[in-house]
């Protein structure tokens, strides 16, 4: 079936310098998301995006990240600065139509050290 | 905010029992919510198991089944004789809108293992 990839699986940064962490989401899907879940937490939305542009995003979408998708390619999430506190998993997700089902990556888990 | 409040796990069953994983929700964005079961087999990513929009509904899928219940807010997950094949992490969801039903809110997840 349909498949969202998230490269890399694992990255490992220093706090306090840039990290994008890329999702290459299904074929002609429009609506992309961004998820966090930290150790032992619950999943959390970050962000949706579409049509070049945020619709929404939460509170854990800080000043520090940001989400695009330059011509067609990789959806991204840019976090520069990073934070100790910015250390989870993140997973990707991508959908056809606003009511469609959300199809989802493995998720990169991002170390902040 | 929106909540859902799950079985805690690890939940082991065997093969051929009955299944039933807890499932409560608390929406204040939005007076019906749509409802959902994802699930996380091994190595594999989030899927969607089921979903149902609206209250008094049934879904079904792969041998599992769930009913909106507006009353006592729940959305239980069901399934009368599990496999070792559902072995995975299930995870009860609700999303605002049937216009906007990628913003899920997540449980904690429930840890299933079906013993042969």
């Amino acid at each position: 079936g349909p498949k969202v990839l998230q490269i890399p699986s694992h990255q490992i940064i220093d706090m306090g310098q840039m990290v994008t962490l890329n999702c290459d989401p299904v074929s002609n899907h429009l609506y992309f998301y961004w998820y966090k879940q930290i150790l032992g937490q619950q999943m959390e939305f970050l962000v949706n995006f579409y049509n070049g542009k945020v619709m929404e995003k939460s509170k854990l979408f800080k000043d520090q990240f940001s989400v695009e998708r330059p011509d067609g390619s990789y959806f991204t999430l840019k976090i520069q600065p990073t934070a100790l506190e910015d250390s989870a998993v993140y997973f990707c997700a991508s959908q056809g139509t606003g009511n469609e089902r959300l199809f989802f990556g493995h998720g990169t888990k991002l170390s902040v050290l | 905010g929106d909540s859902v409040t799950q079985t805690e796990g690890p939940v082991t069953v065997s093969e051929s029992e009955s299944l039933i994983i807890n499932c409560t929700y608390s929406a204040t964005s939005i007076a019906y919510p749509n409802l959902f079961w994802y699930v996380r087999y091994p190595g594999e990513g989030l899927q969607l198991l089921l979903k149902v929009i609206t209250a008094g509904q049934k879904g079904s899928s792969r041998g599992f089944e769930a009913t909106y219940n507006k009353e006592t807010t729940s959305f239980h997950l069901q399934k009368a004789s599990v496999q070792e094949s559902d072995s995975a992490v299930y995870y009860c969801a609700l999303a605002p809108s049937n216009t906007n039903t990628g913003k899920l809110t997540f449980g904690d997840g429930t840890v299933l293992t079906v013993k042969p």
